[in-house]
């Protein structure tokens, strides 16, 4: 399958401080990229919808001042969480996907990124 | 009604024996069904997707799909304790369920 890699795997940050994670597909064109945080024991939750060159979609009850998402390629998104505070702490993953044959998408899902905030 | 319900677990399954897992949704129209794999930690690894009715065999996986009953189901045969995970059954791109932990005992 396709590969997604994420960077940091991991990130431990002092509260107030911001926090970027990027998110690239590594060998095939990301017509779009999803950002999810997962809380323990819960399942995906759905953060926002990225295209390249265009704003992301939020999902409803998410910050967009808050995480800030830029897609600058067909191979990176990049998420910022900004003024980080303890309720932050997450494990936040990315996917892509790409068309296949049918016009069906399928998503690659990334190792995710756990963050902590002190 | 959520859009994507699961069965809920946990299941625990003897080794070798079939893990049954199953999912109903919402949405008519959606046209692609995917199962994902997630370990303690990690993020979902895609396993199965399937898009037609019928039965759509990977190995050891089966899903199948009922677009009529809006059903779709995954179906594990001879269990290892590999496959203790918790599956995840997705619904066009964003729509997930809450996952079905599985623990297949040695």
């Amino acid at each position: 399958g396709a590969v997604v890699s994420q960077h940091p795997s991991w990130v431990i940050c002092k509260s107030g401080t911001s926090v970027k994670i990027e998110c690239r597909s590594l060998d095939f064109q990301a017509t779009t990229m999803f950002w999810y945080r997962q809380f323990p024991k819960q399942s995906l939750m759905l953060m926002a919808t990225s295209n390249e060159g265009s704003k992301a979609t939020y999902e409803q009850g998410v910050e967009k001042d808050k995480f800030l998402i830029n897609h600058a390629s067909l191979t990176l998104s990049t998420l910022t969480v900004t003024s980080a505070h303890p309720e932050d702490s997450s494990f936040y993953i990315c996917s892509a996907s790409t068309p296949v044959s049918g016009g069906i998408e399928t998503q690659y899902f990334g190792p995710g990124t756990r963050l902590l905030v002190l | 009604q959520k859009e994507v319900e699961q069965n809920s677990g946990p299941l625990s399954v003897p080794e070798g024996a079939i893990a049954s897992l199953n999912c109903t949704y919402s949405d008519r129209v959606s046209q692609s069904f995917f199962w994902y794999r997630q370990y303690s930690g990690k993020s979902p690894e895609l396993i199965m997707s399937i898009y037609s009715n019928g039965d759509k065999e990977d190995g050891r996986f089966t899903a199948q799909l009922n677009k009529a009953s809006q059903y779709v189901s995954l179906l594990i045969r001879d269990s290892q304790p590999s496959d203790s995970a918790t599956y995840l059954c997705a619904v066009s791109r964003l729509s997930f369920g809450a996952g079905t932990t599985v623990t297949v005992r040695a």
